[in-house]
């Protein structure tokens, strides 16, 4: 079947530490990764996503390459922001089909 | 422009009750999708619309539950006779084409329902 694995939280980091949430999954195919983010109080938004394996997505400093040999798209932020606080959702796509299959979201908390 | 809307923000009903919750989509957006997220867990898949056509919706939990997108715009989720466990926030997400795997789904801000 189709599913994502998440790193547990919460999560509560420096302001300025280095972040890293693990997101393994299982899918058949070749199926499409994203990272969501969903700030306190507002719906889910896009973060980054990779469509192949070997490719990186970025944006807003944070990180993460699709890793096929470990099915794995780690989400990396080299120093995190108190405005980073915020639940992330790991998420894949498949090759057929059209919904998204979420992990369980990581909390993120940054303290100064 | 204008992101996907949901409403009502909010509903408390009581066991027993029907409910409805409307989604506004993306203008020209042909897909559309809905997610039930209950608390600390990830969104899970409820059903799909590509335009006016309902082409999946095995992730209804029961009978109870019925969307529909009348005119490939507008779509509302309806829960007949509400259980407590049907308490969670429901997403609805929008997409601009139809089943494209690298596509990015746009979320609205959820309706949290509450079932005393």
């Amino acid at each position: 079947g189709n599913s994502v694995t998440q790193m547990e939280g919460p999560v509560t980091l420096s302001e300025e530490a280095f972040l890293t949430i693990n997101c393994t999954y299982t899918a058949t195919g070749y199926p499409s990764l994203f990272w969501y983010v969903q700030y306190p109080g507002e719906g889910l938004q896009l973060l980054l996503k990779a469509t192949k394996a070997d490719d990186k997505g970025s944006n807003k400093g944070f990180e993460a390459t699709y890793r096929k040999e470990t099915t794995s798209f780690h989400l990396e932020k080299g120093s995190v922001q108190v405005s980073d606080s915020a639940v992330y959702f790991c998420a894949l796509k498949r090759n057929t089909g059209n919904q998204f299959y979420f992990g369980t979201g990581t909390s993120l908390t940054v303290i100064p | 422009g204008a992101g996907v809307s949901q409403s009502p923000r909010y509903k408390v009903a009581k066991r027993g009750q029907d409910v409805a919750l409307r989604c506004d989509p993306i203008s020209g957006h042909v897909s559309l999708f809905w997610y039930q997220q209950a608390l600390g867990q990830g969104p899970e898949f409820l059903t799909y619309f590509q335009n006016e056509a309902q082409l999946d919706k095995s992730g209804l939990p029961s009978d109870r539950f019925f969307a529909e997108r009348p005119e490939g715009s507008v779509s509302t989720l309806k829960i007949q006779r509400t259980q407590q466990e049907d308490s969670a926030v429901y997403l609805c997400a929008s997409q601009p084409y139809g089943p494209v795997r690298t596509d990015t789904q746009y979320f609205g801000p959820g309706t949290r329902l509450t079932v005393l």
